[in-house]
């Protein structure tokens, strides 16, 4: 199937801890975004890449790092885990950096204890 | 900045019309999405508008009014599974550049009830 795919689906795990978000899309796309929805609903943009090229680094802890291997990943490592980091971690992706249509993964659920 | 309005919550009966409003004040402006997520899944794209007037796609139309920073999402002959949130969405420049984002405004939860 053609998507935006996203592991682990449900990651519980504990403060201080660092764990990482995989994210690929198979759509042949070129931008790829990080987005965080709080228990507000509140769906806001991390982090894009283009072409494997940071275009969008709002303002996150830089206890959050993205990493774009290639046009088709983009994976998400947070270290030192805190309380306020569990939410739900969206992976999108587009055809160009013109934020067009994004297509999403299915969310990676965190929930820091 | 950015700011993005939309009621918290609506409830409706299946088979009628509800219409879902959005205001924005933005600095730039680049077109207007609306997105559907029902729980627990990722939002999927619904409608795009960049001029203003209506745009109609099936049952859902989407409006757009620049000059008044104002939008909404018309659902019509509602059903049972259109029970979800439904995000209205600002594409802006980030600089002075041609890379937009999106911004997203909180939600509206939709109730269909039978």
């Amino acid at each position: 199937d053609t998507a935006v795919s996203q592991t682990p689906k449900y990651l519980v795990t504990q403060m201080g801890n660092d764990k990482s978000i995989k994210c690929e899309q198979n759509l042949g796309h070129d931008t790829m975004y990080w987005y965080k929805q709080d228990s507000k609903k509140f769906l806001k943009i991390m982090f894009s890449y283009n072409n494997k090229e940071l275009i969008i680094n709002e303002t996150v802890p830089n206890r959050f790092s993205p990493k774009s291997p290639d046009k088709a990943h983009l994976n998400l490592h947070i270290n030192s885990l805190e309380l306020g980091d569990s939410a739900v971690y969206f992976c999108a992706s587009s055809q160009a950096y013109t934020a067009y249509e994004q297509y999403f993964g299915p969310g990676t659920r965190l929930t820091v204890t | 900045g950015q700011n993005i309005d939309q009621p918290t919550e609506m409830t409706a009966t299946e088979g009628a019309i509800v219409q879902i409003n959005c205001t924005y004040q933005t600095s730039g402006f680049n077109g207007l999405f609306w997105y559907q997520q029902h729980a627990g899944e990722a939002p999927t794209f619904l409608s795009y508008n960049v001029l203003d007037g209506l745009e109609e796609k099936g049952r859902f139309s989407s409006f757009l009014s620049r000059s008044k920073g104002y939008s909404y999402l018309l659902l019509k002959e509602l059903q049972m599974k259109d029970s979800a949130s439904y995000l209205c969405a600002v594409r802006a420049p980030i600089s002075s550049g041609s890379a937009r984002q999106l911004t997203f405004g909180s939600g509206t939860q939709l109730t269909v009830l039978p």
